[in-house]
């Protein structure tokens, strides 16, 4: 079952900062998180595994609660190059296909200067 | 590193002929690839599951004899689409994994007319 992202769009302005919700139904094995630009195939931002841990470079870090099966992406400090489109990917805890992973609707960031 | 490429990147072809996406790790070997396929403003759909030296694990609604998959070594995996119709014009994307971590590759887009 496809993991529900929110919002769905969220508008910045330059400096500011924003999160990137993923919930899922389901126990998790792992998260991952990939931004997207128009026409373009998306970029490997960061992956978290069951384990309850935060990750993060630069100025773009992550969370992943396994009890609450959500996991959140923290964008600080936003600039120009961080819009796109976001999607989170999972991966079913106990699943049958190892790396096999459902994505989120994605959300749609909008940095303006 | 964590390179994939994807082969070509457009490609326009009449109803009822056949085409072949080749998908390749440049820099390390992948005995899993997965082949998405994404329409415009939507998200990334899984097809299928490619295993080297392994049939392919198609999801549920994939036509496994119109997508033809095969994995012929850690570095390559290729996508036939055969018999192409005006609906199966998509972007057509495969990823590559290492270890947890998948890596996508720059996306086919294919327009069927």
């Amino acid at each position: 079952q496809q993991p529900v992202q929110s919002p769905q769009a969220v508008i910045l302005r330059e400096g500011e900062d924003a999160v990137i919700n993923c919930s899922s139904s389901k126990a998790l094995y792992s998260v991952h998180w990939y931004r997207q630009k128009h026409g373009e195939a998306p970029v490997f931002l960061m992956i978290l595994l069951k384990g309850g841990e935060q990750k993060g470079h630069e100025k773009i870090s992550a969370s992943f609660n396994e009890k609450k099966q959500q996991s959140s992406l923290y964008l600080t400090a936003s600039q120009l190059s961080y819009s796109g489109t976001y999607f989170c990917g999972t991966e079913i805890a106990g699943g049958t296909s190892y790396g096999k992973l459902t994505f989120g609707q994605g959300t749609i960031l909008t940095v303006h200067p | 590193g964590a390179v994939v490429s994807q082969h070509p990147s457009r490609v326009i072809c009449k109803s009822g002929t056949s085409v072949k996406i080749e998908c390749r790790s440049l820099d390390f070997q992948a005995t899993t690839m997965f082949w998405y396929r994404q329409f415009p403003k939507q998200s990334l759909m899984l097809m299928a599951t490619s295993n080297e030296g392994s049939k392919a694990t198609y999801e549920q609604g994939v036509e496994k004899d119109k997508f033809l998959i095969n994995h012929a070594s850690l570095t390559l995996s290729t996508l036939t689409v055969t018999s192409a119709h005006p609906e199966d014009s998509s972007f057509y994307i495969c990823s590559a994994q290492t270890d947890y971590e998948q890596y996508f590759g720059p996306g086919t887009r294919l327009t069927v007319t």
